[in-house]
């Protein structure tokens, strides 16, 4: 099945700073979201972003398809922007409906 | 517009009992997805549903794992009999055919 691999594994980052998270897939994808899992638990949807650019807010993604990865933008990082951040891919290859998650880049925000 | 609805949110029970797990999707959604989260595993989808029919339940674990879909609105998830590595966070999640999905809030199942 596709591989997903999420980078960084983990990131401090101090309230107001930007980052960059990467998702790396190993095959052709029919969908892409991202997920951000609050202290709670609770699975947020983001983005749902096969292809293209979107933001909102703070937030923005960009999926290339073609070169197989996505990145998800956060700016101006708030101390609620803490958690972790899951990247689901469904490949074209047999796959209809197996989204595969990434181990997911666990973000602290510190004031 | 009420989100998909799981329940219990907890359940605590002990090792050889059955366990039944419950969710109902959002209304108009014909896709449903089972998953388990651990920290060993992360996130792992058990079985799918489209149409109330199951698609894929290659991620069922063992035999011990059921799913039904009887309606649209309906879905369980039954552990008989379970065990102590069966403890996990149970996600269901629902969507049109394979577009956005949209997760409960899980199910903590705790088995001693």
């Amino acid at each position: 099945g596709i591989q997903v691999e999420q980078s960084p594994p983990d990131l401090i980052l101090q309230e107001g700073a930007n980052s960059t998270l990467r998702c790396n897939f190993s095959d052709s994808v029919n969908n892409l979201q991202w997920f951000h899992q609050n202290p709670w638990g609770q699975l947020i949807n983001l983005f749902y972003i096969p292809s293209g650019t979107k933001q909102n807010g703070r937030l923005s993604a960009t999926t290339v398809a073609t070169e197989r990865y996505s990145l998800l933008y956060i700016s101006s990082s708030q101390t609620t922007d803490s958690g972790v951040y899951f990247c689901a891919v469904e490949g074209t290859t047999d796959s209809w409906g197996k989204f595969q998650f990434g181990a997911g880049t666990q973000v602290v925000v510190t004031p | 517009d009420a989100g998909v609805i799981q329940s219990p949110r907890h359940e605590v029970t002990e090792m050889g009992q059955e366990v039944t797990l419950r969710c109902k999707p959002i209304s108009g959604h014909n896709s449903l997805f089972w998953y388990r989260q651990t920290m060993m595993r992360g996130l792992e989808l058990l079985i799918y549903f489209n149409n109330n029919v199951p698609i894929d339940d290659s991620g069922m674990p063992e035999d011990r794992f059921s799913a039904k879909m009887p309606n649209a609105s309906f879905s369980t998830l039954k552990i008989q009999p379970s065990e102590p590595r069966d403890s996990a966070v149970y996600f269901c999640a629902s969507s049109v055919g394979t577009s956005e999905q949209y997760f409960g809030p899980g199910t903590r199942l705790t088995v001693t």
